[in-house]
């Protein structure tokens, strides 16, 4: 079964770090790009940056750039978001979703997980 | 950066009719590049369509896509109860990828 499952709910305060996980299994997860979709409670979805695990490129939303960092490591089938100073506003459901070779649309989307930033 | 609007916001409707959700973009954007997902309360999205008119795998033949250029639109052509829920449409162009804000689908 083809799948992404992401790493479990996270809480932190405000000028922490956290990196969140994403790992692929049952496809060649050197072969597709995954990308970073953020939800805000009770809001639309944004995209935030995609990364292509064969080689590591990446690509982020212009609202992003700078604020985060897309990674992966191909030798364990997982890619990552992270962040070096948590705000309240990244205060989130963050999902990570596989995009397919046509239509650049995505096909296969983790669980998500949830990041709570409060005092 | 092209900005995808979806209207209504909000659609109210019976089971069993026809349901028209429509997704406007601020430039020309490909066929190729337009989808439409769904998602439930407490779920992830689900993709529907891609290619403007492809429907993914295993998504029922009620749903289907349609338009060019800078208008689409997905059509619910008998709405089961299962089909209530928030409906976006995605685009990519230029290495950017954008959602539109969504409509939500709401059992009248």
């Amino acid at each position: 079964e083809v799948q992404l499952v992401q790493s479990g709910a996270e809480v932190k305060k405000p000028g922490e770090s956290l990196k969140i996980s994403c790992k692929g299994s049952g496809y060649r997860f050197t072969s597709y790009w995954i990308g970073w979709v953020r939800q805000m409670p009770g809001k639309g979805l944004e995209w935030m940056g995609i990364i292509y695990p064969g080689d590591s490129e990446s690509r982020y939303s212009p609202s992003f750039q700078g604020q985060v960092t897309i990674s992966a490591d191909k030798s364990i089938s997982t890619a990552y978001l992270q962040w070096s100073s948590l705000k309240a506003s990244d205060t989130a459901m963050y999902y990570c979703a596989r995009q397919i070779d046509y239509g650049a649309s995505f096909d296969i989307w983790g669980q998500g997980t949830m990041v709570t930033v409060s005092s | 950066e092209i900005v995808l609007t979806q209207s209504p916001g909000t659609l109210s409707l019976s089971p069993g009719v026809r349901a028209t959700l429509s997704c406007r973009a601020s430039q020309r954007v490909s066929s190729s590049y337009l989808a439409w997902y769904q998602q439930k309360p407490g779920q992830a999205p689900r993709l529907l369509i891609y290619g403007a008119s492809i429907r993914a795998t295993g998504i029922p033949d009620r749903f289907s896509g349609s338009g060019s250029g800078t208008d689409f639109t997905l059509t619910i052509s008998r709405l089961d109860p299962e089909d209530f829920a928030v409906y976006y449409c995605q685009q990519y162009g230029s290495s950017l990828y954008t959602f539109g804000q969504g409509t939500k689908l709401e059992i009248k």
